[in-house]
């Protein structure tokens, strides 16, 4: 198994521009989420799915959209980037649709750059 | 708004020694569970605890919960170089199947 996989791993963008950050799991994971880490904040929610066509928000959803049309996918889209949302960002599974109550595999992360 | 808060933020001790990072939060939880990342990488899972266990056992990780303090602690015995990582606490808003929040960290440096 290749686990969660993301990509790009680095990415420098200009403000005002989109992209797609990719995350892929071949585990059979329910549950998947997005988060961004930031120096001293810990790891803040973005956006979190218990299935096939079911997402919500998380923490800090503004400039942020995702959708989940398989079990394996779940993409993150910056609609118009901003400085700040310079950050790491780290895509997440795990079983079922408790994503408290059963341990979360992560991606290697995306490390975003907006200038 | 951050669910738990780590304590210390740095912890600086030699190899062999005993680190012991602890962990506050706010609502009453389901679960907890602590999470290890080494620099640059994504976070890897040390260990659960349900809110009706008081101590858990993994290897050199053993890890108290204390639901009427609101707390945990996380001890790692005899410390290693390695073991040289941030360290973060995450636990559930209170009911069953909802998101993971995580807390800021603790930065743990091992010296040999």
């Amino acid at each position: 198994n290749a686990g969660v996989t993301q990509t790009p791993k680095f990415q420098v963008l200009k403000t005002g521009q989109s992209m797609t950050l990719q995350c892929a799991q071949d585990m059979n994971h329910e549950y998947m989420s997005w988060y961004r880490q930031d120096p001293g904040m810990g790891l803040r929610l973005i956006h979190y799915s218990v299935g096939a066509g079911i997402t919500d928000q998380g923490e800090v959803p503004n400039g942020y959209n995702v959708s989940r049309s398989t079990t394996e996918d779940f993409p993150l889209r910056l609609l118009s980037a901003a400085p700040s949302q310079t950050s790491v960002y780290f895509c997440a599974s795990s079983y079922f649709s408790g994503g408290a109550d059963y341990e979360q595999y992560f991606g290697p992360g995306t490390r975003l750059t907006v200038t | 708004s951050q669910q738990g808060e780590e304590d210390p933020q740095a912890l600086s001790i030699q190899e062999g020694e005993n680190a012991t990072m602890n962990c506050s939060y706010k609502t009453s939880i389901n679960n907890l569970q602590w999470y290890r990342q080494n620099s640059g990488r994504g976070l890897v899972h040390l260990i659960l605890i349900r809110s009706n266990e008081r101590e858990k056992h993994s290897g050199r990780l053993r890890v108290t919960l204390d639901t009427s303090k609101k707390s945990s602690s996380l001890l790692i015995t005899a410390s290693r170089a390695a073991d040289t990582a941030s360290y973060f606490c995450a636990t559930d808003a209170g009911q069953a199947g909802t998101a993971l929040i995580f807390g800021k960290g603790t930065t743990l440096s091992v010296s040999s």
